[in-house]
């Protein structure tokens, strides 16, 4: 089965930071591009990063540059984010999806980052 | 950076009835960058559409998409208990992508 899970979420002060991971199962990673959405409470869905196959290659909303950090380990199929000087604005539920010709065509079910203090 | 705009908001209608969802670019995109979710509170968003117009794997027939240019259009013939909730559209270009911000289907 293609499983996508996330984890690291949780609450962090104002400036801190957390690693947020996503653990993909059932294709070969390696193959494809990755991204980080969020959807913050009440809000829609915001793109945030992503990462090309090989991982050489990164992408971000200005909303989170210069803040976040995205990366890969192909060899254990796992997906990173460092959300580093984090703000309340970026409170959110955190998803990894995976990109299939300009779109996400597997979700995984979220993490979640609460900035407060 | 182009600008997605959903219309309306928030649909109401019964199960059974159509639901004709729009989705407006600030300028013209390339419709094989166009996608359609659906999202439930608590559930991860789900692709329906792809390229416009292209069902993704699993999708019921019920649901179609169309358009082109700046103008793009989610049908669903005749809503089912299970397809009420929030819907978006999104675009990728230019090593961005961007959602738009949903319209949400209520039970009327």
């Amino acid at each position: 089965e293609v499983q996508l899970l996330e984890s690291g979420g949780g609450l962090v002060q104002p400036g801190g930071s957390l690693r947020l991971s996503c653990a993909a199962s059932g294709f070969t990673f390696n193959n494809y591009a990755m991204s980080w959405v969020r959807q913050a409470p009440g809000k829609g869905l915001e793109w945030v990063s992503v990462t090309v196959n090989n991982g050489r290659t990164t992408y971000y909303a200005d909303s989170v540059k210069g803040r976040f950090t995205v990366s890969r380990d192909n060899f254990r199929n796992t997906l990173f984010l460092q959300v580093n000087s984090l703000r309340a604005g970026d409170t959110a539920v955190y998803y990894c999806a995976r990109e299939y010709y300009g779109v996400f065509d597997i979700w995984g079910q979220g993490t979640v980052v609460t900035v407060s203090s | 950076e182009i600008v997605l705009t959903q219309s309306p908001g928030t649909l109401s209608l019964s199960p059974g009835e159509r639901a004709t969802l729009s989705c407006r670019a600030s300028q013209s995109i390339s419709s094989s960058s166009l996608g359609w979710y659906q999202h439930k509170p608590g559930q991860a968003p789900r692709l329906l559409i792809y390229g416009a117009s292209s069902r993704a794997t699993g999708i019921p027939d019920r649901f179609s998409g169309s358009g082109s240019g700046t103008d793009f259009t989610l049908t669903i013939s005749r809503l089912e208990p299970e397809d009420f909730a929030v819907y978006y559209c999104q675009q990728y270009g230019n090593s961005i992508w961007t959602f738009g911000q949903g319209t949400k289907v209520e039970i009327k």
